[in-house]
């Protein structure tokens, strides 16, 4: 069973440029999770995708979107980042209302 | 949102048991215990949840109260791969639009450490 992989591990952004992360889900699953996490802090909630709809949203503003495609792998776009993105991205996989299966993050900094 | 506490940090000795406490006062009815765990460098990695009644699993166990207010991870033999942040999590069940997803909100969990 594969397990959740997300890209790149690493990624160096200006201020004001447009990001793109990517998450291939583990098999079985059919929901994306992601999340943002700030150095020394715990996980923050961004957005859930369910079958390729968000059904779901934390306080996070609008320049923040997704994508899940049929084969239930996501995107995270962020727009005109900011300083404060500078963060490791996690997204998470799993069955609707099920545990949730981690990836190892995507490490962008913003400068 | 739900809200836990849970201590800073705590330190154990290998092959030692170690109980993580977490205080959930205000869980309600629908919520589920979760309990995941960040090895350094690495995604959180699901560890085990429950709702009312206690639970086991290859890696660790859930004891509930029987208010539910709070609850202890238990680890039975620790060793120095079990060194990480333990998040305590409640999961709520969030209904948007005709479906309903299980929301996580992490804290800032317990850093455990595990002595040779």
């Amino acid at each position: 069973e594969t397990g959740v992989t997300q890209s790149p591990t690493h990624l160096i952004k200006t201020r004001g440029q447009q990001v793109t992360l990517r998450c291939s889900s583990q098999s079985g699953h059919n929901t994306v999770s992601w999340y943002q996490q700030a150095l020394g802090q715990g996980p923050q909630f961004i957005f859930q995708y369910y079958r390729e709809e968000e059904n779901g949203r934390g306080n996070f503003p609008p320049r923040f979107s997704g994508l899940q495609f049929p084969n239930y792998s996501s995107e995270l776009n962020v727009n005109a980042l900011e300083l404060d993105d500078s963060a490791l991205y996690l997204c998470a996989s799993s069955r609707i209302l099920g545990e949730q299966y981690f990836g190892p993050g995507t490490r962008l900094t913003v400068t | 949102d739900a809200k836990t506490t849970q201590p800073n940090s705590m330190e154990s000795n290998e092959e030692e048991p170690v109980h993580l406490p977490c205080n959930h006062s205000t869980i309600s009815g629908t919520d589920y215990i979760h309990w995941y765990r960040q090895l350094p460098s690495q995604g959180p990695e699901y560890v085990i949840h429950g709702l009312t009644s206690n639970v086991n699993n290859r890696m660790a166990s859930l004891a509930i109260a029987e208010d539910r207010k709070s609850s202890t991870l238990i680890l039975h033999r620790a060793t120095l791969r079990d060194a990480a942040v333990y998040y305590c999590i409640l999961r709520v069940l969030v209904n948007a639009g005709g479906t309903s997803y299980g929301k996580l909100t992490f804290g800032q969990g317990t850093i455990l450490t595990v002595h040779p």
